[in-house]
Order: structure tokens, then C-alpha cells, then sequence
């Protein structure tokens, strides 16, 4: 059984780079099967897509986020990461980490979110 | 950019037949996905390829597609089935997310 775990600072401050680590446990991360991705949430609103990466490092990204996020992968420590720049207010969320199959495919396996607040 | 309308909420009596609706441009052409998410946890699927249903979700959850529209159907709604759902396609190896539905049961 697969198993997904975010991780990464509570508060940051505006204009800073916001980093989360997702460490997955139960399944390899190049194994060659699966798409790694970031979804977020803002509080009490809905889900937004920001990116994922394959096990070859392939990024696609959501346009609207795209100048300001990079995704990378580590498949020493079977973890992949998510990099926000500059953020703002408007990046306070909830941090999902999920696994695709494939592009084109549903996220079948989630992490429990963590919740990045950015504020001075 | 493409994007998915749904209802904000949607309300259904125990024991009947609650119909979520999702709007996208030829979404009938495409997969559509369902999200189930309740307070305080991830989201879970409860539909994909538009109307295959995956293991373990129960049988009173369905899905369809057609058109510009894809519809999730839950017949015989529980109060357990109280949560907030998500359409989800993709566009161009993008994936985008409908706003949510709020399914209230009364």
C-alpha cells in the first residue's frame, strides 16, 4: 500500500520561496508506473492543479502557476519536491501531494495535505 | 485556459437520487473524473473514465458523459454521501478542476 507524506514549513513570509517535500513509502518513485503531482487547496475553497513530474523528471505544469513553480524528484530518498517562488497571501492553501498512473489519468493515491500560511 | 463550471451546492433528501452536474467545453469528449472530499481530509475518487466506479466505492454512485456535460449520479443518497465533490479532466496534459459541488443531505 502505497503512502504519501507531505512535509515542509507551516509559515512563510511573502516574497520568500515556499519548498514542500512529499516522501512516498510502499511504492518507488522511478519505477517507471506512476506521475508524481502537487495539488492545493485554499481554505475553504477548491482544488487547484500545480504540476507533476515523471520518473525520467518530465515537469507539466499549470499554466496559471507555471513562472513560479518547479517540481523535482529525488530517487535517492524516494521523495519528490515542489518550489514556489515570491509567494503571496494568495498561496496560502493546503499542500496535496498525489500519484497519476498516467497523464490523462485520476490522482489515485493522496497525502494527507499540509497547510502552508503565508504571512508576515 | 479550459475550465469546468459546477454548482455550488446541491441539495438532496435521504433515500433519493442526487444529480451533480459538470460543464466543460466537449467535456463529452473527454474523461471526466469524480472527487469525493470530506471536512478535513483528501480527496478520494468515486468515478473515473467518466463512468467506471473504482473498487470499494459503493454501487449507488454513477457517472455520465455527454455533450458539454458530465453528471454524477448517487442513488438512494446516505448521509454519509454529505461531502464536497470535484469534476476533474484533462486539457492539453493539464489537469483542471471544477469549483464544487456542496452535496447537502436533508
Amino acid at each position: 500500500q502505497v503512502h504519501l507524506q507531505e512535509s515542509g514549513p507551516g509559515l512563510v513570509k511573502p516574497s520568500v520561496t515556499l519548498s514542500l517535500t512529499c516522501t512516498v513509502s510502499g511504492d518507488s518513485i522511478n519505477n517507471g508506473d506512476y506521475y508524481w503531482g502537487w495539488v492545493r487547496q485554499p481554505p475553504q475553497k477548491g482544488l487547484e492543479w500545480i504540476g507533476y513530474i515523471s520518473d525520467s523528471g518530465s515537469t507539466y505544469y499549470n499554466p496559471s502557476l507555471k513562472s513560479r513553480v518547479t517540481l523535482s524528484l529525488d530517487t535517492s530518498k524516494n521523495h519528490f519536491s515542489l518550489k514556489v517562488n515570491s509567494v503571496t497571501v494568495a498561496d496560502t492553501a493546503v499542500y496535496y501531494c498525489a500519484r497519476v498512473p498516467l497523464p490523462g489519468d485520476y490522482f489515485d493515491n493522496w497525502g494527507q495535505g499540509t497547510l502552508v500560511t503565508v504571512s508576515s | 485556459s479550459y475550465q469546468l463550471t459546477q454548482p455550488p451546492s446541491v441539495s438532496v433528501s435521504p433515500g433519493q437520487t442526487a444529480n451533480i452536474t459538470c460543464f466543460g467545453d466537449k467535456l463529452g469528449d473527454k474523461y471526466t473524473y469524480w472527487y469525493q472530499q470530506k471536512p478535513g481530509q483528501s480527496p478520494v475518487v468515486v468515478i473515473f473514465q467518466s463512468d467506471k466506479r473504482p473498487s470499494g466505492i459503493p454501487e449507488r454512485f454513477s457517472g455520465s458523459s455527454s455533450g458539454m456535460t458530465a453528471t454524477l449520479t448517487i442513488s438512494g443518497t446516505q448521509a454519509v454521501d454529505e461531502a464536497d465533490y470535484y469534476c476533474q479532466a484533462w486539457d492539453s496534459q493539464t489537469a483542471v478542476f471544477g469549483g464544487g459541488t456542496e452535496l447537502i443531505v436533508l
